[in-house]
């Protein structure tokens, strides 16, 4: 079975500064592993996806995520964060079962960006 | 183009009414996804339409839940008799998935959320 963990329910950084936001994960076998950002009142929104290609994953609004097998993470990186940032992450990871993407997601962690 | 749309945005029941939540998907997509977050937390998968075939209901809490998709487009999530526990986030989720290449680790389609509607059960 698939599962993700992320590490830390808050983050907090200034505006300018690097965020990571980290995840770890679980599979029986390699995993397609997504990103998706949800703000307020809005849906969820897809960032960045892996899927077996390049292990350094480049997404939207300079988002990055590096999957690393060794230690079965795919953390969330940018080199510096806008206020706009400022929302809900869910690290999810894609269970196959009966030939369709049911996705498991993690229980999210939120970005808060101060000026 | 139209995104995936949910309606009400908002619904407040009193315990023990029954709520019908709908959901509008991205026209022309066969694979239809219904969520269920609870406050707090992340998305939980309920159930699995692929045109009118509900193929996977393994996530519904209770023979309470019902979703149906008659007709391959919108789909309504009804809930009998609420519960206090059943106050959350309904997300509704659609995509372009056709048989066969779901089980392709590169094939993955793209699954675009509607904004939820947010239950609240009094």
């Amino acid at each position: 079975a698939q599962s993700v963990t992320q590490l830390d329910s808050h983050v907090s950084v200034s505006e300018g500064t690097p965020v990571l936001l980290r995840c770890n994960y679980s599979s029986s076998y390699s995993p397609s592993l997504f990103w998706y950002v949800q703000h307020p009142n809005k849906g969820l929104q897809l960032l960045l996806k892996y899927t077996s290609a390049a292990t350094l994953v480049k997404g939207i609004n300079g988002f990055e995520a590096e999957f690393k097998k060794s230690e079965t993470s795919f953390h969330l990186t940018k080199p510096s964060a806008h206020m706009s940032d400022a929302a809900e992450y869910f690290c999810v990871v894609r269970g196959v079962s009966g030939g369709y993407n049911k996705l498991i997601f993690g229980a999210g962690t939120r970005l808060a960006v101060h000026p | 183009g139209a995104g995936v749309s949910q309606s009400p945005r908002y619904k407040v029941a009193k315990r023990g009414q029954d709520v019908a939540l709908r959901c509008d998907p991205i026209s022309g997509h066969v694979s239809l996804f219904w969520y269920q977050q609870a406050l707090g937390q992340g998305p939980e998968f309920l159930t699995y339409f692929q045109n009118e075939a509900q193929l996977d209901k393994s996530g519904l809490p209770s023979d309470r839940f019902f979703a149906e998709r008659p007709e391959g487009s919108v789909s309504t999530l009804k809930i009998q008799r609420t519960q206090q526990e059943d106050s959350a986030v309904y997300l509704c989720a659609s995509s372009s998935h056709k048989p066969g290449q779901g089980a392709k680790r590169s094939s993955y389609n793209e699954q675009f959320f509607g904004p939820g509607t947010r239950l609240t059960v009094l």
